[in-house]
């Protein structure tokens, strides 16, 4: 079966400062990943995918997140935290048809002035 | 239109009412999904259609939920008998195709209140 986990329920940064956002896959097969950020009172918006191409994919608004199978994650990032960064953000693996989708709980990031 | 709408956006009734939720997913997006999402929780997959398929409803929690895609564009989603613990968002999402991990497009939800 597959899951992802988020290894942390909140992160807080200061503005200007790098952003880690953690997360974990099982997937018995190469996975699609995502991660996506949900502003309040918005839905949800990709940020990036991994789909077996290049391991290092690079996203909207300067986040960028890297596949490692050897540890089975799928971490993102970014050099510099801005205000309109904070959010909650989430990573989703797919099935192996692509068609079912597996969230994770959720980090929500507070970006402190 | 230009994204996945829903209606409405915030829905407050009474435990044992019943609720419909509404979904228009992005034209011509033949995957449309159910999410729900809990205070704290991450989403919780209900159902998902796919064209012409019988859609998988391995993720609807109980009978007293069901849902309807019309012509394979609007859905609905249908709670009967509400219980407290039905209140979350509750989040649609199409995708252009089936299969491919495509991405999917989310709504902005309807924040469903029980009393």
């Amino acid at each position: 079966a597959q899951s992802v986990t988020q290894l942390d329920s909140h992160v807080s940064v200061s503005e200007g400062t790098p952003v880690l956002l953690r997360c974990n896959y099982s997937s018995s097969y190469s996975p699609s990943l995502f991660w996506y950020v949900q502003h309040p009172n918005k839905g949800l918006q990709l940020l990036l995918k991994y789909t077996s191409a290049a391991t290092l994919v690079k996203g909207i608004n300067g986040f960028e997140a890297e596949f490692k199978k050897s540890e089975t994650s799928f971490h993102l990032t970014k050099p510099s935290a801005h205000m309109s960064d904070a959010a909650e953000y989430f990573c989703v693996v797919s099935d192996i048809t692509g068609n079912q989708f597996y969230f994770g709980t959720g980090t929500s990031l507070t970006v402190i002035p | 239109g230009a994204g996945v709408s829903q209606s409405p956006s915030n829905k407050v009734t009474e435990k044992g009412k019943d609720v419909e939720l509404r979904c228009d997913p992005i034209s011509g997006h033949t995957a449309l999904y159910w999410y729900r999402q809990s205070l704290g929780q991450g989403l919780e997959f209900l159902i998902y259609f796919q064209g012409n398929s019988a859609p998988d409803k391995s993720g609807l929690p109980s009978d007293r939920f069901s849902a309807e895609r019309t012509g394979g564009s609007v859905s609905t989603l249908t709670i009967q008998r509400t219980q407290q613990e039905d209140s979350a968002v509750y989040l649609c999402a199409s995708k252009e195709r089936g299969g491919l991990a495509d991405t999917q497009y989310f709504g902005p939800g309807t924040r469903l209140t029980v009393l």
